[in-house]
């Protein structure tokens, strides 16, 4: 697609209930990169992909929270035992390759954990 | 740790003004820095860049200012439109995976 797409737009969970958030990026972009945005703040790193290896996963703030992206495209940001402090937008932004600047982001996942 | 912040959390203009928003950078290994602008429900959107061996850059309707010295960065805009209302992020790229870290962010909001 033109842009990077990411879904749901919009989800809705209970504490403790696993979430999945899905990031489709620009076709041919090697890199990836998750971001949390919580409201009010600047997006924070979370974890990086290089081709289907996650190649830096140090933003990640526990291990409830997991990415994979099994074909170098499609990845998928998976949350555990959902907390009321995981609510925020989560970010991804694709580009050519690491060290190319030309990042773009997605609209991003609002997640709400009730 | 390192960090990049913003002075101003929000700035009003009149439309037709310039705008000047203001970040300070600490790290001062970093070499690279970006501006996004984003508006409510959107990612952030890329608006000029600037490497850290150039002191000004230009684009449409847009500067960025380096100032390594004090570690401090601008984003002029001119004749601000009511299209600029968003919040800008300043950005500072690096680490061993090149990712972003941002600042909170300043709110534009263009007056009529």
């Amino acid at each position: 697609g033109a842009g990077v797409s990411q879904t749901p737009s919009n989800k809705v969970t209970e504490k403790g209930k696993y979430v999945e958030l899905r990031c489709d990026p620009i076709s041919g972009h090697t890199a990836l990169y998750w971001y949390r945005q919580s409201l009010g703040q600047g997006p924070e790193f979370l974890i990086y992909f290089q081709g289907t290896g996650a190649a830096d996963d140090s933003g990640l703030p526990n291990d409830r929270f997991f990415a994979v992206r099994p074909e170098g495209s499609v990845s998928t940001l998976k949350i555990q035992r959902t907390e009321r402090g995981d609510s925020a937008v989560y970010l991804c932004a694709s580009s050519l390759d690491k060290g190319n600047y030309g990042y773009t982001f997605g609209s991003g996942t609002r997640l709400t954990v009730v | 740790g390192e960090s990049v912040g913003l002075h101003l959390p929000t700035l009003s203009v009149q439309e037709g003004d310039n705008s000047i928003i203001n970040c300070a950078y600490s790290n001062s290994a970093s070499d690279y820095f970006i501006w996004y602008k984003q508006e409510s429900g959107k990612g952030p959107q890329f608006i000029i860049d600037i490497r850290s061996n150039m002191d000004k850059r230009q684009g449409q309707r847009v500067t960025v200012l380096l100032n390594k010295t004090v570690k401090h960065l601008s984003l002029q805009i001119a004749a601000t439109q009511p299209g600029d209302s968003a919040v800008y992020f300043c950005a500072e790229n690096s680490g061993s995976a090149r990712q972003l870290t941002f600042g909170s962010g300043t709110q534009l909001t263009v007056l009529p």
